[in-house]
């Protein structure tokens, strides 16, 4: 069974980066065609894909946050990790993990979610 | 920026039929996916590959995709289909996964 488990802050300052870990199990980073994939979902507001890597280490950023975001893998494929730098009160949401397989591109189990909030 | 156009509410009648539309030029030409989402909870893959749907989730969920519009189409509608809905595609041109802004549907 796959699962996936974000963990990090619940709060954060402005320009402070904030650094989330997704565990997952059930599946490894180290298989062909497997990846995770970060999305974010503001207060009442759609969802928002923010990154994914692949077994592979191939990472990819939404073109509109690329410069603020970091997405690693430990060496043992349990765990990816997101960084967000500069942190603003508009970046307060739910953050996700999810899996991603390369076929289809699309996040078939997500985590639970870990709430973010950006504050003085 | 590549942008997926949903309407933003839909209100169905139970043991209805709703469909919840999801627009970008060309859309036909890719792979949609369809999120449900209830409140507290994460989102929930519930169709890929525009209408092929993963284990467990009823033949009452169904999709199809062509032209600019993508449909998710859901029969017989119960109070626990309330829910928001999202569709999303993989962009190729800017390798980007990109979600619709979401459609919440009413079960009156």
């Amino acid at each position: 069974q796959i699962t996936l488990k974000e963990s990090g802050p619940m709060l954060v300052k402005p320009t402070q980066t904030l650094t989330l870990t997704c565990t997952i199990s059930g599946f490894s980073l180290t298989t062909n065609g497997v990846g995770v994939g970060w999305i974010r979902q503001p207060p009442g507001k759609a969802l928002e894909w923010l990154a994914l890597i692949y077994w592979d280490g191939d990472e990819r950023y939404s073109s509109s946050l690329k410069t603020r975001l970091t997405i690693t893998k430990d060496s043992s494929g349990n765990q990816v990790v997101l960084t967000l730098t500069d942190m603003d009160p508009v970046d307060t949401g739910t953050y996700y993990c999810a899996h991603s397989p390369l076929n289809p591109r699309a996040f078939d189990v997500w985590g639970q979610g870990t709430v973010v909030t950006v504050s003085p | 920026s590549y942008v997926l156009t949903q309407p933003p509410s839909v209100a169905v009648a139970p043991g209805q039929t709703a469909r919840i539309t999801c627009r970008a030029d060309n859309l036909g030409d890719t792979n949609v996916h369809w999120y449900q989402q209830k409140p507290g909870q994460a989102p929930l893959m519930i169709l890929y590959y525009d209408s092929d749907r993963p284990s467990g989730i009823p033949d009452r969920f169904s999709g199809s995709n062509s032209g600019n519009t993508a449909t998710l189409t859901i029969i017989r509608a119960e109070a626990g289909d309330e829910a928001d809905y999202y569709c999303q595609v993989y962009h190729n041109r800017g390798e980007e996964w990109v979600f619709g802004g979401g459609t919440k549907l009413t079960v009156l």
